[in-house]
């Protein structure tokens, strides 16, 4: 069936430094890989993403890229910021276009 | 342009009460999703309303129910809460299938 892991569940990065967070997904028909960032006591909020005729996509210091093949999708984050401090949610879109989405990463930027 | 709204924000029922939550898309967007959220289950899809229509459909017993009126507003309803049904409901809208999905604040449901 439709399924997206992700990993880690949780992550700690010292400020400046980079953070990686990856997704697999299992139907090799998804074409549509968004991120979000989820912060305490509000919605998820888009942060980037990205179609399947496209390999990277960057925005300032948010970057995602994706591999079709390997059908794994990574977000990456340079230069943290304790604002970065947040969950974050990978997803993806499956034939019927429904989101379904990873079990999120909470992410700590150690200032 | 103004965001997803949800009300209420917070509500506290009773098991065995019914409950109505509502949802307004940001304006020009026809299509409106609702998820469940809770610590244990994580994000999941419960419908999605597209002019009127439900499209989609995920993996909840019909106790779970919604509508979305002429002007792309949504409502859900649960009947006959249960104390599992306590959880963080979402909706999301976008201008169509296919199309980026934006949250609203969410609504917290507390059964007890």
């Amino acid at each position: 069936g439709e399924n997206v892991e992700q990993h880690p569940s949780t992550l700690s990065v010292q400020e400046g430094d980079s953070a990686v967070i990856k997704c697999t997904y299992s139907d090799s028909a998804s074409n549509y890989f968004p991120w979000y960032k989820q912060e305490l006591g509000k919605g998820p909020q888009l942060i980037i993403d990205i179609r399947s005729n496209v390999g990277e996509k960057k925005d300032q210091r948010i970057a995602v890229t994706l591999n079709k093949t390997a059908k794994h999708f990574s977000l990456h984050i340079t230069e943290t910021q304790p604002e970065d401090s947040a969950v974050y949610f990978c997803a993806a879109t499956f034939g019927n276009e429904k989101l379904t989405f990873g079990t999120g990463t909470r992410l700590t930027i150690i200032p | 342009k103004a965001g997803v709204t949800q009300t209420p924000r917070y509500l506290i029922k009773t098991r065995g009460q019914q409950v109505t939550l509502s949802c307004s898309p940001i304006s020009g967007h026809r299509s409106v999703s609702w998820y469940q959220q809770t610590p244990g289950q994580g994000l999941q899809f419960l419908f999605e309303y597209f002019s009127e229509t439900q499209r989609n459909k995920g993996n909840f017993p019909g106790r779970f129910s919604g509508r979305q009126f002429s002007n792309s507003r949504s409502e859900m309803n649960v009947s006959t809460l249960e104390l599992g049904d306590s959880a963080l409901y979402l909706c999301a809208s976008r201008t169509g299938p296919g199309e980026t999905q934006y949250f609203g604040p969410g609504t917290r449901l507390l059964v007890l």
